[in-house]
């Protein structure tokens, strides 16, 4: 079946400490998204990237930063994780903006 | 500016009840609608969409919205309620505003009860 896959699931990491979580998905979208959720709050897109073009939300913290080496993987890093950045982080992929996405399951990242 | 309303944070039906969540947004332009589902420690599942053509859209598990343009809103409606439908629902706006952007709703608890 054609999917959107978040690896790890769970993520521990101490403060400070560079984590990186990983997105694939065999869909064949080109485009690709970075949510953060915090608990009983709506998604908060973090960037996108239409195809291999990169588009930041102007509130980002400098902090995230995504990579997208070819079309099935992206790459969501936080260089210095504080504890405000434990959260649900959801990958979603789209064909073209304004279809629906399709998430993955999520990473649950908690900062110690 | 463009936003989405969910009214009511959390709502509670007993099983068999109607469902009714609403959601108005606010644009200027032609929205394109979305009514996505979360199950606890999962991603966001699709329940239904509206881009054009006929208003009263039908979705999975016996979902159905309708996009009224003239009360902005697009609430979603599903005639008897099931223990399985208890999640968190959130509704979606896709607008464009010199690029297309996704907008989401704060989400509505659904409480089932026996």
């Amino acid at each position: 079946d054609a999917m959107v896959i978040q690896n790890p699931r769970y993520q521990v990491t101490q403060f400070g400490k560079p984590v990186t979580l990983s997105c694939s998905q065999t869909l064949n979208h080109n485009v690709m998204y970075w949510y953060q959720q915090k608990s009983s709050q709506a998604p908060k897109l973090l960037f996108h990237y239409y195809d291999k073009d990169f588009n930041n939300e102007a509130d980002t913290p400098d902090n995230f930063q995504s990579r997208r080496p070819n079309t099935s993987f992206c790459f969501l890093d936080i260089r210095s994780p504080g504890l405000g950045d434990a959260a649900m982080y959801l990958c979603a992929t789209s064909r073209g903006d304004t279809n629906e996405q399709f998430f993955g399951p999520g990473t649950r990242l908690t900062v110690l | 500016a463009q936003s989405v309303t969910q009214l009511g944070s959390h709502v509670s039906v007993s099983e068999g009840a109607l469902v009714l969540l609403r959601c108005n947004y606010s644009s200027s332009v032609p929205p394109y609608l979305f009514w996505y589902v979360q199950y606890p420690n999962q991603g966001l599942q699709l329940l239904l969409k509206y881009t054009t053509g006929a208003t009263l859209v039908k979705g999975i598990n016996g979902f159905e919205a309708e996009f009224k343009k003239s009360e902005t809103s697009f609430h979603l409606t599903k005639p008897s309620a099931h223990m399985s439908d208890a999640a968190e629902y959130f509704c979606a706006v896709t607008l464009y505003t010199g690029g297309f952007k996704t907008i989401f709703g704060a989400g509505t608890r659904l409480f089932v009860k026996a």
